[in-house]
């Protein structure tokens, strides 16, 4: 089955730059998507087809997605960015969405 | 304003049955692909189930195909979930999320609704 990978936590200053891995074997022939999800709150989409932000979603936040590895990368950190991210995929071989692990990232 | 509002939930025995309602607001239901994603406490989303625009394609994850059925009602703008056979690892929150226009990426979320299967 479709696993996607990802880092258990990521911990960054404040103002520094928190790069969230997803990886998985050819990851980058799919269109990847994230999400952020605080403690007691629904998942918000921040990131769609692997680089496109929502509306609302500050220019911070951006995404690739290469060969075996999709990124999510948030610059400038602001305590406010502390949740837990994961990414999506739709895994057209068996007709199936898939969510990443999760990666829970710490505002040092 | 968008909205999708979950109902439905509670604590059920195993082997029970739920039928959970996610009644959409704001934006045109008819033709729109709808999902549910659950999550156990502490512990990651995972997909259950996705119901195409046009109500015609469904899919299931292997964990619940065979005991839940997605379905839609267009002219109440509500998505449903049935669950039967319900096991004690189907315990969690059960969120409803609309996807993009697009395709895709699940661009509005519920706050979910509470399942507890235990005896």
């Amino acid at each position: 089955s479709y696993v996607l990978t990802q880092p258990p936590s990521v911990s960054v200053a404040p103002g520094e730059t928190a790069r969230i891995t997803c990886e998985e074997n050819n990851i980058g022939t799919k269109s990847v998507h994230w999400y952020q999800q605080k403690p007691g709150q629904a998942p918000v989409l921040v990131i769609y087809y692997d680089r496109d932000r929502p509306s609302g979603i500050p220019e911070r936040f951006s995404g690739s997605n290469f060969e075996n590895t999709a990124t999510l990368t948030i610059r400038r950190v602001e305590a406010g960015d502390e949740a837990d991210y994961y990414c999506h995929v739709w895994e057209s071989s068996s007709d199936h969405y898939v969510f990443g692990t999760g990666t829970k990232v710490t505002v040092l | 304003e968008v909205q999708l509002l979950e109902s439905g939930g509670g604590l059920v025995q195993p082997g029970g049955s739920l039928r959970l309602s996610c009644a959409a607001s704001g934006f045109m239901f008819a033709g729109s692909a709808m999902n549910w994603v659950r999550q156990a406490p502490g512990k990651g989303l995972e997909w259950v189930s996705s119901l195409s625009g046009s109500g015609k394609a469904t899919y299931y994850a292997d964990s619940v195909k065979g005991r839940f059925t997605i379905s839609r009602d267009n002219s109440k703008n509500t998505v449903y979930l049935h669950m039967n056979s319900l096991r004690v690892e189907d315990t969690g929150l059960y969120y409803c999320a609309k996807e993009r226009t697009t395709g895709l990426a699940y661009e509005y979320w519920g706050q979910g609704t509470l399942v507890t299967v235990s005896s």
